[in-house]
């Protein structure tokens, strides 16, 4: 089974600091790599997506992925209270044939409170 | 306007009830899906279309039914609504392109209550 592990948190951080959030996946064909933000009673909104090896970063948000340690990170610098939120990390796996097909496995989420 | 609308946004129905939930979208993508999160279970899949005509079930398709009317139209169906049902849903749609990375968008969801 394919499966998509994040720690639900709640992860607490100080205003100004830099939230780092983790997520694992259990499939190697996996493809493309997700972070999305969702608010509570909200719909998820997309921050960032990373496929290749390294960092890629947009702003204050970072994403690191490690495809041999099947590991993906989300850092948040100068965490700001408004990002408080639960965030989601989705995998786009590969089908048998090893083609890029569109459907994502999500992670439970982490809970991420910045306070000021 | 937004990319990807539900109706209805609210929704309370009883047990035994059918029920409809519409998603429509402006993207201009070909793929649409449905999920449903309760909380502690994260987003789950319910149903997804890569097509007009390519119809699959997702994790958690037992007693839901759908209906890909257009390109632009997911809907979905509660037969007889349960109280387990009550919960969070979203569509969400992706676009395919060669080197894409099928990112999804989701539509602002809709809060379905069966008592």
């Amino acid at each position: 089974q394919k499966e998509v592990e994040q720690n639900s948190g709640p992860l607490s951080v100080p205003e100004g600091a830099i939230a780092s959030l983790n997520c694992t996946y259990s499939d190697r064909g996996s493809q493309s790599f997700f972070w999305y933000r969702q608010y509570s009673g909200k719909s998820p909104e997309l921050i960032m997506f990373i496929y290749s090896n390294g960092d890629k970063e947009d702003g204050r948000f970072t994403a690191q992925l490690n495809k041999a340690s099947q590991y993906v990170s989300l850092l948040i610098r100068d965490s700001q209270p408004s990002d408080s939120a639960t965030y989601l990390c989705a995998v786009n796996s590969a089908n048998a044939g090893g083609t890029s097909y569109g459907k994502l496995t999500f992670g439970q989420g982490t809970i991420l409170t910045v306070h000021p | 306007d937004a990319d990807v609308t539900q109706t209805p946004r609210n929704r309370i129905t009883k047990t035994g009830k059918r029920i409809m939930l519409e998603c429509s979208q402006t993207k201009g993508h070909d793929r649409m899906y449905w999920y449903r999160q309760d909380p502690g279970l994260g987003l789950r899949l319910i149903y997804y279309s890569f097509d007009v005509k390519d119809i699959n079930k997702g994790e958690i398709s037992d007693g839901y039914s759908v209906s890909r009317q257009a390109q632009a139209k997911f809907s979905l169906s509660l037969e007889s609504a349960i109280p387990n049902q009550t919960a969070l849903y979203f569509c969400a749609t992706s676009g395919a392109s060669s080197g894409s990375s099928y990112e999804q968008y989701f539509g602002p969801g809709t809060r379905l209550t069966v008592t």
